[in-house]
């Protein structure tokens, strides 16, 4: 049984190019989490999916970021027109059911995309 | 909005206990984790406790956690260099889980 996939691994951009992270979750897993996190600091939430539903985006920037988890494939985190700031480690997690809801609420992490803007 | 704190970095000699610190502000908080992050890889649950015990044991791992004071900790006993990783707090509230900055062990030999 697979975990959850997420890739690619790396990814370098340049500034004003567009980044696309994609995520694969666990088999029978349809919560998809996306976050950020950035050097020493810890895991910032961005956006909460179900299969053709965003949740909860509460976390995600305004501008430039857009998530999806369409009925078939892998769920994506779309960055355009990228800018330095936006370098930073982002994972997925997933899970069977919605978190706080759970005996555990356990997220399975990927093992995140790195992605650095030149 | 809700919020975890923890201490950035911990150094311990091999063999010694590590206790590693994270409070909270959200006192509805139902379920409290630990999670482990090695180099280079993702965050896998180490261990959690619920919200009415007081303390939690497996194996080398003691969690601890005071309600009244909303702080939760978490004590390896007999430190090994396999223990070295990133160990992050989290909480859930409001079915989001709120997340500390993670506290870096280091072990000396």
């Amino acid at each position: 049984n697979a975990g959850v996939m997420q890739n690619p691994r790396h990814l370098v951009r340049r500034r004003g190019q567009e980044a696309r992270l994609r995520c694969s979750p666990m088999k029978g897993h349809s919560h998809v989490y996306w976050y950020r996190q950035l050097p020493e600091e810890g895991l910032k939430f961005m956006v909460y999916l179900q299969k053709e539903n965003i949740i909860d985006e509460s976390g995600m920037p305004k501008e430039r970021f857009s998530a999806e988890f369409p009925k078939e494939g892998p769920s994506i985190l779309r960055i355009q027109q990228v800018v330095r700031g936006d370098s930073a480690a982002y994972f997925c997690a997933s899970s069977p059911l919605k978190t706080g809801t759970s005996r555990t609420g356990e997220l399975f992490f990927g093992e995140g995309s790195r992605l650095t803007v030149l | 909005g809700e919020d975890v704190e923890q201490s950035l970095f911990l150094s311990v000699r091999e063999g010694d206990s590590s206790v590693i610190n994270c409070t909270y502000t959200d006192s509805s908080s139902t379920y409290l984790y630990w999670y482990k992050q090695e180099p280079g890889a993702g965050l896998q649950l180490l261990t959690y406790i619920f919200s009415n015990m007081d303390m939690k044991q497996d194996q080398r791992l003691t969690v601890l956690l005071n309600k009244k004071d909303k702080h939760l900790s978490l004590r390896i006993a007999d430190t090994q260099t396999g223990d070295s990783a990133i160990y992050f707090c989290a909480v859930d509230s409001n079915y989001q889980l709120i997340w500390g900055a993670g506290t870096k062990l280091i072990i000396k030999p």
